[in-house]
């Protein structure tokens, strides 16, 4: 059963430190990876979808990349802002999860901060 | 932003009420999606839709009902509230076919409080 892993659950740093979240699923057998970002109160926004056969996405400050082999993922947010705090996300697609059924399994999420 | 919106955004009812949440796109995405999102637990799946009329269980979905009548609309159903489905609930949408990706878009949330 795939199962994934975020940590540090929560994370404070200072403004301008690049960091390093980190995601882990146990099942190497996935359509693609996904990271989300919540602010409190709020919806859940999509970041970036990296699919089963890329190595890495970029968007802005933000850069996720994939290793199935390790079943790990991280999101690389650079030179971080007060306006970064959220709580981040990440989600998988199995394979066993074909056809209609979109269905994804989903971290409990890291809870940053970033501070002034 | 993806045109989602969810009604009511709050409401308080009391045990053994029959609640109905809606969420309505402007996107014209076939995958709806109803998940509850609870400290401790994270986002849990409800139940889904994969076309008018196409619904399927998720991993909570005892208690609950769904139906798509339409494209744009997805209709959650708590059959009897109990205590144990306070929560916030978030409706989300994908796109399906070529050229597609399975990026889900989510709605603001309803926060419900049962009493």
């Amino acid at each position: 059963k795939q199962e994934v892993t975020q940590i540090p659950a929560a994370l404070s740093v200072p403004e301008g430190e690049n960091l390093v979240l980190n995601c882990s699923f146990t099942d190497s057998a996935i359509y693609n990876l996904q990271w989300f970002r919540q602010d409190p109160g709020k919806g859940l926004t999509s970041l970036l979808l990296i699919q089963s056969s890329q190595r890495e996405q970029t968007s802005g400050r933000l850069n996720a990349s994939l290793d199935k082999s390790s079943g790990r993922s991280t999101l690389y947010i650079a030179a971080s802002q007060p306006g970064d705090s959220a709580t981040y996300l990440c989600a998988v697609r199995p394979f066993s999860n074909a056809g209609n059924n979109r269905k994804l399994i989903w971290g409990l999420g890291t809870s940053l901060a970033v501070n002034p | 932003d993806a045109g989602i919106t969810q009604s009511p955004r709050h409401k308080v009812t009391e045990t053994g009420t029959p609640v109905t949440l809606r969420c309505h796109q402007t996107e014209n995405h076939r995958y709806m999606y109803w998940y509850r999102q609870d400290p401790g637990h994270g986002l849990r799946l409800i139940h889904y839709s994969y076309g008018v009329k196409d619904t399927d269980k998720g991993e909570v979905s005892d208690g609950y009902s769904v139906s798509r009548s339409k494209t744009e609309d997805f209709l959650l159903t708590l059959e009897s509230a109990t205590s144990s489905q306070t929560s916030v609930y978030f409706c989300a949408i994908s796109e399906a076919g070529l050229g597609t990706t399975d990026t889900q878009y989510f709605g603001p949330g309803t926060r419900l409080t049962v009493l």
